[in-house]
């Protein structure tokens, strides 16, 4: 079985500060992981993932996430934070390389301050 | 990457009525799926859309409840039947195109769906 552990729902960062969204996994596998950001009224999109290569992921809008297996972590980091980095985010892991096995974890809301 | 048309963007049904979400691919793909992402909550898997067979239900969810139809590679929809306000939701469809190896799925923008 996998599951996915997003500490902290809510996250608060002012504009320019650091952003870090935490995020564990429990897997039997080695696992493919994944951060999808979610903007107001919209769907899902693809920020990055780990699978299997490099530790360290670049994704999109600057955004980058390390995966540690000694702490089962997969957290996300973006040195300054845009306003428009506002949204939620959900980690998901899935195993074996399959889209259907994928299990999100909770959400964490992202608030920019100006 | 695949471009994901869902319709419609968003519905208020009255409870016991039937809704039917469409989801259309810009291209063929090997998976399509069906989430629900019930308000403040996190995304849960419904189904996998199937090509030419039944789709494949998960654990609390229901043919007779969730009929799924997907005729072809591109195309998928999923109807909400006898509604109550819990089903009050958005659905996400999404999609593991060919050439990814399974192992990215993309989404759709999404059905908000609201019962009263």
């Amino acid at each position: 079985a996998q599951s996915v552990t997003q500490l902290g729902s809510h996250v608060s960062v002012s504009e320019g500060a650091l952003v870090l969204l935490r995020c564990n996994y429990s897997s039997s596998v080695p696992p493919y992981l994944f951060w999808y950001v979610q903007y107001p009224n919209q769907g899902l999109q693809l920020l990055l993932k780990y699978t299997s290569a490099a530790t360290l992921v670049k994704g999109i809008n600057g955004f980058e996430a390390e995966f540690k297996k000694s702490e089962t972590s997969f957290h996300l980091t973006k040195p300054s934070a845009h306003m428009s980095d506002a949204a939620e985010y959900f980690c998901a892991v899935s195993h074996s390389g399959s889209a259907r096995q994928l299990t999100f974890g909770s959400g964490t809301q992202l608030t920019v301050l100006p | 990457s695949a471009v994901i048309s869902q319709k419609p963007s968003r519905d208020i049904c009255q409870r016991g009525t039937s809704l039917t979400i469409q989801c259309q691919v810009d291209s063929q793909v090997t998976m399509m799926f069906w989430y629900r992402q019930q308000p403040g909550q996190s995304l849960t898997l419904i189904a996998t859309a199937n090509q030419g067979s039944e789709a494949t239900y998960e654990s609390g969810f229901v043919i007779d409840k969730f009929p799924i139809s997907r005729p072809n590679l591109t195309f998928s929809t999923l109807t909400v039947s006898n509604m109550s306000p819990e089903d009050s939701s958005i659905y996400l469809c999404s999609v593991s195109p060919r050439g990814a190896g399974n192992t990215e799925a993309f989404f759709g923008q999404g059905t908000r769906l609201t019962v009263v």
